[in-house]
């Protein structure tokens, strides 16, 4: 596709139920994150993903978190046992490779209830 | 003390006023972003610069790689401007900083 898309876009769920977030990045990108925003806070690292290498999950915040990507396609961030806390904006970005000009998608807005 | 950081954290203008939102950064880079995001959430990608100025309608983004700053500059402002801009560096790992929060009276 032409940018990173992100999906969805809004999420309500109840609390403790499991969440999948996906994004889509460019073709042939290989290096990807994954950020989340909480309301009134800045962005927070939560995990990154370089071609085959083993990804960077040091931001995940908890067991509950997870991140996939099959070599350079789409990535799944799954939550499962969802809290109020994880209400947050959360937004992929992609790039040829690391330190090359990221595109960032739009960002799936997740609200907990 | 932040990697990036960005000042203001809030401003106030009135509609027609030139806006200035700085970004400073310890850290070498290779590329420097600034994104806005609007009350919805949604994040929009309005530059990425690794040297000199980009313009893009009435926003101009400047980078100082020797003072490691950037400065994003909104020329006649307009309600429809408010939002949070955010300032990202590509420097080993992608890094934001806080935002500013920007907000246009009428």
């Amino acid at each position: 596709g032409a940018g990173v898309s992100q999906s969805p876009s809004n999420k309500v769920t109840e609390k403790g139920k499991d969440v999948e977030l996906r994004c889509d990045p460019i073709s042939g990108h290989t290096a990807l994150y994954w950020y989340r925003q909480r309301l009134g806070q800045g962005l927070e690292f939560l995990i990154y993903f370089q071609g085959n290498s083993a990804p960077d999950k040091s931001g995940l915040p908890s067991d509950r978190f997870s991140a996939e990507r099959t070599g350079e396609s789409v990535s799944t961030l799954t939550i499962q046992r969802t809290q109020q806390e994880d209400s947050a904006v959360y937004l992929c970005a992609s790039s040829l490779r690391a330190n090359y000009g990221y595109t960032f998608g739009s960002g799936t807005r997740l609200t907990v209830v | 003390k932040n990697e990036v950081e960005q000042s203001p954290q809030n401003l106030t203008a009135q509609e027609g006023e030139f806006i200035t939102i700085n970004c400073s950064y310890s850290v070498g880079i290779s590329a420097l972003h600034w994104l806005q995001q609007h009350p919805g959430g949604g994040i929009v990608s309005l530059f990425m610069l690794s040297s000199g100025k980009k313009k893009h309608g009435r926003l101009i983004a400047t980078i100082n790689i020797q003072e490691k700053h950037s400065s994003l500059h909104i020329t006649a402002s307009h309600p429809r401007d408010s939002a949070v801009y955010i300032c990202a560096v590509e420097g080993g790992k992608l890094i934001f900083g806080q935002g500013t929060e920007l907000s246009v009276k009428p």
